[in-house]
């Protein structure tokens, strides 16, 4: 079974210029999560999808990140215009249904420096 | 509000030592799940076990076992007989339906295991 693909592994971009990141959750999952995690912390959600809406969204940084879903499968996270304090791995996420006690598959993440 | 906490930031064992992982958490909600993740060196989060509010008994699961206990909030995880392969960062973390399902996770703990 294939697992959560994200790309891409590494991006370095300068403050100011745009940026984003591509997750394809794995085959039937509903439930499409994107995580920050800054070096040396855990992961913090940015935004959970349910298909192809919006579930939680609460700590998205709205005036600069967007994420969608369109097809209710994959899913783009964009940063713009990206700052500093966005250097940080992105974590996309999947589960069947999105209930309280179903484990998380992640992907490998996508590793972003801003400079 | 959910919050949990590792306080231990960094373990360093020698191979076949055991290692105890402590978690803390906060709810305020009387149906959640808590559950472990490993993160190893490449990055990506495998889910290691998980355990509803409901059931304290301990287990066992090959070299992990957990200890849960309601009475002060814990939720304490445990390799036997460490392997090299351990090395990583493990995270506890924490949902519950209250929170819309949120997962919530700790700051982590990073395990290194020299041989």
């Amino acid at each position: 079974e294939a697992g959560v693909a994200q790309s891409p592994r590494y991006k370095i971009i300068e403050k100011r210029q745009s940026v984003a990141f591509w997750c394809n959750p794995i085959s039937g999952h509903a439930t499409l999560y994107w995580y920050q995690q800054i070096l040396g912390q855990g992961p913090k959600l940015l935004i959970q999808f349910q298909n192809n809406g919006v579930v939680d969204d609460s700590q998205l940084p709205k005036d600069r990140f967007s994420a969608e879903r369109l097809k209710g499968v994959d899913s783009t996270l964009k940063i713009q215009p990206a700052k500093l304090e966005d250097s940080a791995v992105y974590l996309c996420a999947s589960s069947f249904q999105g209930a309280t006690n179903e484990k998380l598959f992640f992907g490998s993440g996508t590793q972003l420096s801003v400079l | 509000a959910q919050k949990v906490t590792q306080a231990q930031t960094e373990i360093s064992v020698v191979e076949k030592e055991d290692v105890t992982l402590d978690c803390v958490y906060e709810t305020r909600d009387t149906t959640y799940y808590l559950f472990w993740y490993k993160q190893p060196p490449s990055g990506e989060l495998v889910f290691l076990i998980r355990r509803n509010s409901f059931d304290e008994q301990n287990e066992i699961s090959g070299r992990y076992s957990w200890n849960f206990q309601k009475s002060t909030s814990s939720f304490n995880f445990t390799i036997t007989a460490s392997q090299v392969v351990d090395s990583a960062v493990y995270f506890c973390a924490l949902s519950q339906k209250a929170a819309g399902n949120k997962l919530t996770f700790g700051g982590g703990t990073r395990v290194l295991v020299k041989p």
